[in-house]
């Protein structure tokens, strides 16, 4: 099995143009996210999907858009990308259960480097 | 919401030696998972353990066991026979129950940059 796999792993962009980065499980989870690593800042979460068609903002979710039209696929979209979004991009994938349980974990993907200039 | 808060930005220790990274948090929550992600400097982050806050008993993997302090809302790290491959950040991490007030996912703290010297 792949687990989560991320593309492209590295990008350079000009302020204001657009990119969309693919994730993508063959895990079957129902859950996946985005994440943003920033030096000195740990992981902190963009967006998130509870299941096909559903998604839902995380901590810092302003200048993305996310679409997950099918279960295995998550699409974390830059419509007008800024400085400020050079950052490493993590998207990882779990799955829940409403019970306390030894199985929840997140499993991430090997990150993609953006850089915006 | 949830924080988590580790308080040493970078600790260094000879190899062989035992470290304790240290990590605090804040819940409301009574039933959670804690974690502690190790990442080298490939950038992959990798599980290295996970506890269940109902489990009194503190989880161990191999070299690696936690100090888990519900009461005080504390989750350390030790690893024991420190070696050169532990070096990396290493992230203490929190998640809430299915269904519970908030976001999904994890919430991460800040790093420890953890140096094994030969």
């Amino acid at each position: 099995n792949a687990g989560v796999t991320q593309t492209p792993k590295f990008r350079v962009l000009k302020t204001g143009q657009s990119m969309t980065l693919l994730c993508a499980q063959d895990m079957n989870h129902e859950y996946m996210y985005w994440y943003r690593q920033d030096p000195g800042m740990g992981l902190r979460l963009i967006h998130y999907s509870v299941g096909e068609g559903t998604t839902a903002k995380g901590e810092v979710p302003d200048g993305y858009n996310v679409s997950r039209l099918k279960k295995q696929n998550f699409l974390l979209g830059l419509e007008s990308a800024a400085p400020s979004q050079t950052s490493v991009y993590f998207c990882a994938s779990s799955y829940r259960q409403g019970i306390p349980s030894t199985n929840e974990k997140l499993f991430f993907g090997s990150g993609t480097q953006l850089s915006v200039l | 919401a949830q924080t988590v808060t580790q308080s040493q930005p970078e600790m260094s220790v000879q190899e062989a030696e035992t470290v304790t990274l240290s990590c605090t948090y804040d819940t409301s929550e009574s039933n959670y998972y804690l974690f502690w992600y190790k990442q080298p400097p490939s950038r992959q982050m990798i599980l290295v353990i996970r506890q269940e806050a109902y489990k009194q008993q503190n989880a161990t993997e191999n070299r690696f066991s936690v100090n888990f302090q519900k009461a005080a809302k504390s989750f350390s790290l030790k690893i024991s026979d420190s070696q050169l491959g532990d070096t990396a950040m290493y992230f203490c991490a929190f998640m809430k129950p299915l269904g519970g007030g908030g976001a999904d996912g994890l919430t991460f703290g800040k790093g420890t940059h953890l140096i094994i010297q030969p």
